[in-house]
C-alpha cells in the first residue's frame, strides 16, 4: 500500500459546526503532515506529527485541533471555522529517516466554510 | 530561512515536444534535497523527481530529468516527449537534510502551470 488516503473528499460546513478530516497511511511512515492549500497556491504548512507526537504547529487558530491517535491515522477537528478557511486540506506522510524520499500526500479534502 | 522561486506562472508546450520549468533557491546550508512536485486537477500532489545536493549527477526518472546547478542554485525540470497527462501544476520544493524539526519542513514556489496543446 502506497497510499495517503483522505477523506471526505468533499465538505461543506456552517461556522458552528464540528466536523472531522481524516488521514490513513499504512507504510510505515511515522512523519504525518497537514496543509491548507488555497486555489492557485501552494500547500501551507499547518501540523506536523513525528512519532505521533506534535513536532511543528505553525501558529494555527485553536479552531483547528489536529489528533494522532496511532501511526497510521492523522485526523484534523475543525470547529466555530471562518469562510475564509475554506480550501484544500492536504495530508501527507514520510520516513523520518529518509528527508530525500519525499513526502507522500493524499488527494485532500475540498472544504467550504459557509 | 530558505525561498524557493518559480519565475514562469505559465507555460504551455507542443504535445511531444520539450519543455523547461525554471526554478531557483536560496540557502546557506551545503547539504539538503529538492523535489518537482505535479499537481494535476484531480489535486494529489504527485512527486515526480528529487535531487540530493550532494550529488553532481543529475537525476533523471524516464521523460523528466533535471539541470541542478548548485552553485547557482538553480533546478531545472525538462520534460520531453510531453504528453496530454503531463498538464498540470508544477511546485519546486526544498527540504534541510539537518535533523531536527526543521527538516520536517518542504519548502515549496509558487508553482508554474503547464498547459499542453494536442
Amino acid at each position: 500500500d502506497t497510499e495517503v488516503t483522505q477523506t471526505p473528499k468533499h465538505l461543506v460546513m456552517g461556522m458552528t459546526n464540528k466536523k472531522s478530516l481524516k488521514c490513513e497511511q499504512h507504510m510505515g511512515h511515522r512523519a504525518m503532515y497537514w496543509y491548507k492549500q488555497k486555489a492557485k497556491k501552494p500547500p501551507e504548512l499547518m501540523f506536523v506529527y513525528s512519532y505521533e507526537k506534535l513536532s511543528i504547529n505553525e501558529s494555527v487558530p485553536s479552531r483547528f485541533s489536529p489528533e494522532c491517535p496511532n501511526s497510521s491515522l492523522l485526523n484534523l477537528h475543525l470547529h466555530a471555522l471562518q469562510p475564509e478557511d475554506s480550501a484544500l486540506y492536504l495530508c501527507a506522510s514520510s520516513q523520518v529517516w529518509d528527508r530525500g524520499a519525499g513526502y507522500t500526500f493524499g488527494s485532500g479534502t475540498r472544504l467550504t466554510v459557509v | 530561512a530558505q525561498t524557493v522561486t518559480q519565475s514562469q506562472p505559465e507555460m504551455s508546450v507542443q504535445e511531444a515536444e520539450t519543455v523547461t520549468l525554471s526554478c531557483t533557491y536560496d540557502t546557506s546550508e551545503s547539504d539538503y534535497y529538492l523535489f518537482w512536485y505535479k499537481q494535476p486537477p484531480s489535486r494529489q500532489m504527485i512527486l515526480v523527481i528529487r535531487q540530493e545536493a550532494y550529488k553532481q549527477q543529475n537525476a533523471t526518472e524516464n521523460r523528466f530529468s533535471v539541470n541542478f546547478q548548485k552553485a547557482a542554485k538553480s533546478f531545472s525540470l525538462k520534460i520531453s516527449d510531453s504528453q496530454l497527462g503531463d498538464a498540470a501544476m508544477y511546485f519546486c520544493a526544498y527540504r534541510s537534510a539537518r535533523s531536527g524539526a526543521g527538516s520536517y519542513q518542504l519548502t515549496f514556489g509558487k508553482g508554474t502551470k503547464l498547459s499542453v496543446i494536442p
